[in-house]
């Protein structure tokens, strides 16, 4: 297993305009997270996943953004009418359930998404 | 509402030397604690973390401390390395398994 993958790496996108990122995480790993970092801050939740079932959702998360894993796999997260504002480094993580075992998230490497 | 902050932005070491990167927290549910490292254009990397059932947890050139009396932990680097200059997250969780970040502290180890 090569760890977290996301992609794309990097996506430059018109104001209005629709994007779409995702993640792989860990195959064995049942717990999945959205983070979303700007610059000199660390990273903010977004959102997790236990399998398949969304848990959490941060107020961050307006209804412009969506989050889906399907199948309890890979991940996407959408935002929709993008604004210059959602320019950020979105981070993906994934671990086993946080309450057994290793206490650890892997993180992916990100992708940049910049609202032109 | 910054539940976990970490107040040095910068810190700048000479080789051989400790680093100290010091984190508080103002949410006395936080029972777990991690520190992640992270390289410009990379995603964070785990490097060492503590329950809150112990005040201290080592593992190599790291050791991280914890005062639960004083919501503080701090990440001791000993001896530091130029490969070391990064930045320092340390992060909390609750029992809702959400982490919750600080702002990072930059780390610049000088040969």
């Amino acid at each position: 297993d090569t760890g977290v993958s996301q992609d794309p790496r990097h996506k430059i996108t018109k104001r209005g305009q629709n994007v779409t990122f995702r993640c792989d995480p860990i195959s064995e790993h049942n717990r999945l997270y959205w983070y979303r970092q700007t610059l000199g801050q660390g990273p903010e939740f977004l959102t997790y996943f236990q399998n398949e079932a969304q848990l959490e959702k941060s107020r961050l998360l307006s209804d412009r953004f969506s989050a889906e894993r399907p199948k309890g796999s890979f991940s996407t997260l959408e935002i929709q009418r993008t604004e210059q504002g959602d320019s950020a480094m979105y981070l993906c993580a994934s671990s086993l359930d946080l309450r057994q075992g290793e206490l650890e998230a892997f993180f992916g490497q990100g992708t940049r998404l910049t609202v032109v | 509402d910054q539940q976990v902050k970490q107040n040095s932005p910068s810190l700048s070491v000479q080789e051989g030397r400790i680093s100290i990167l010091n984190c508080d927290y103002t949410n006395s549910m936080f029972d777990y604690f991690l520190w992640y490292k992270k390289y410009p254009a990379e995603g964070p990397t785990f490097l060492i973390s503590i329950s809150s059932i112990k005040d201290k947890n080592e593992d190599g050139r790291f050791t991280v401390f914890l005062n639960k009396s004083a919501k503080h932990l701090s990440l001791h680097i000993v001896p530091s390395q130029p490969g070391d200059s990064a930045v320092y997250f340390c992060a909390a969780l609750n029992t809702g398994n959400q982490f919750y970040f600080g702002t990072g502290t930059s780390l610049t180890v000088i040969p």
